[in-house]
């Protein structure tokens, strides 16, 4: 079974400070993996993603992961963060299915 | 472009009643997935359609419902409402039947409340 776990439910870093939002994962199988950022009052923007290849991965606005398979790992960081980086992110796995198994989020807050 | 776009954007039901969600997706994908957030939590899978056929269900009981018509638009629908239904419904396109290869682009989702 596939499930998605992201440790701190909120974040708070400071203007210019480095971003690090952890997930883990658990998969029977390699997984795909994504991160999405929700800003209030609106869907899901995606990220990045993580399918095959390099594991360092690049998305937008800055944002990178690096997928750790002896870790089950899949943190998200920035290294400068921006007051409109101020959203809730969510982790996810899929495993060549067509199922999102979706973490609880985390909350970040950038203090000027 | 437009993007994936659902209606309506609020809805207030009471238990026992039944309710319908509709999304469109952006033109030319043929893949419509529906998604469940509660307050406080991510995404919950509730189905996935190509081409008008499910290709894809999550751990939702019977009461949940979806179609896909043949302009690749859905609904969704949920009978004998439940105060725990209360929500946000979000609905996702992709181009492809696969979502986990390709990117899925959400909509702005349904707010539905049940009293």
């Amino acid at each position: 079974a596939q499930s998605v776990t992201q440790l701190g439910s909120h974040v708070s870093v400071s203007e210019g400070a480095l971003v690090l939002l952890r997930c883990n994962y658990s998969s029977s199988v390699p997984p795909y993996l994504f991160w999405y950022v929700q800003y209030p009052n609106q869907g899901l923007q995606l990220l990045l993603k993580y399918t095959t290849g390099a594991t360092l991965v690049k998305g937008i606005n800055g944002f990178e992961a690096e997928f750790k398979k002896s870790e089950t790992s899949f943190h998200l960081t920035k290294p400068s963060a921006h007051m409109s980086d101020a959203a809730e992110y969510f982790c996810a796995v899929s495993e060549a299915g067509n199922q999102f198994y979706f973490g609880t989020g985390t909350s970040l807050t950038v203090i000027p | 472009d437009a993007g994936v776009t659902q209606s309506p954007t609020h809805l207030i039901k009471t238990r026992g009643q039944q309710v319908t969600l509709r999304c469109s997706p952006i033109s030319g994908h043929k893949s419509v997935s529906w998604y469940q957030q509660v307050l406080g939590q991510g995404p919950q899978f509730i189905f996935q359609y190509y081409e008008k056929e499910e290709r894809g269900r999550g751990n939702f009981p019977d009461r949940f419902s979806a179609r896909q018509f043949p302009n690749y638009s859905s609904e969704l629908n949920v009978n004998a409402l439940l105060l725990g239904d209360s929500a946000l419904y979000l609905c996702a396109s992709s181009s492809a039947s696969g979502v986990s290869y390709n990117e899925q682009f959400f909509g702005p989702g349904t707010r539905l409340t049940v009293l």
